[in-house]
């Protein structure tokens, strides 16, 4: 079945350091690929999306790149803000009847010091 | 933004009860939404699919007799846990698809403990 892996967490950073979040994906075809993030005691919120090879997601100074060949979609930030300190999840879908199930990572804690 | 609650945010229940929660689009409407459970430092897993005014579809390996989905209106999504035991222990996530947008909002989940 489909699947998406993360990279072991939690991770911690200093304010202003580059992020890196691994995420590699195992589906049989090629499915849209998101970036959740969810910040303490709040509903999981879409920080991301590509949806075909090659499309680069961005926001908020996040980007992630829809990689084919390797099957990644790994999350990367040039400087990060104590602000992005929540847990972040990689996840995929297909759409037509599956539209909306998403297949998750187990997620990524990260936590950024002043 | 959309927003989704849920309610409550944490119960406590004692084995062999049942405990309902429930999954509101509070300014937009949902023909679809869905439920997930996390475990302790696990992903979100799908459980089931819910529709307003259909039966909800349930992923393999869910029992739909214990955890019961009613979608009774386009802003309402309801999950019962029946004859809860202690391995139902879990925080449980809604998610709701915009109609008009087909975009998708989930709401802060509710923990489950049960004694």
């Amino acid at each position: 079945g489909d699947s998406v892996t993360q990279m072991e967490g939690p991770v911690t950073l200093s304010e202003e350091a580059f992020l890196t979040i691994n995420c590699t994906y195992t589906a049989t075809g090629y499915p849209s690929l998101f970036w959740y993030v969810q910040y303490p005691g709040e509903g999981l919120q879409l920080l991301l999306k590509a949806t075909k090879a090659d499309d680069k997601g961005s926001n908020k100074g996040f980007e992630a790149t829809y990689r084919k060949e390797t099957t990644s979609f790994h999350l990367e930030k040039g400087s990060v803000q104590v602000s992005d300190s929540a847990v972040y999840f990689c996840a995929l879908s297909f759409g037509g009847t599956s539209y909306g199930k998403l297949t998750f990572g187990q997620g990524t804690i990260l936590t950024v010091h002043p | 933004g959309a927003v989704v609650s849920q309610h409550p945010s944490w119960v406590i229940c004692k084995s062999g009860t049942s405990v309902k929660i429930e999954c509101r689009s509070l300014d937009f409407q949902a023909t679809t939404m869905f439920w997930y459970r996390q475990f302790p430092k696990q992903s979100l897993m799908l459980m089931a699919t819910s529709n307003e005014g259909s039966k909800a579809t349930y992923e393999q390996g869910v029992e739909k007799d214990k955890f019961l989905i009613n979608h009774a209106s386009l802003t309402l999504s309801t999950l019962t846990v029946t004859s809860a035991h202690p391995e139902d222990s879990s925080f449980y996530i809604c998610s709701a698809i915009r109609d008009q947008s087909y975009e998708q909002y989930f709401g802060p989940g509710t923990r489950l403990t049960v004694t």
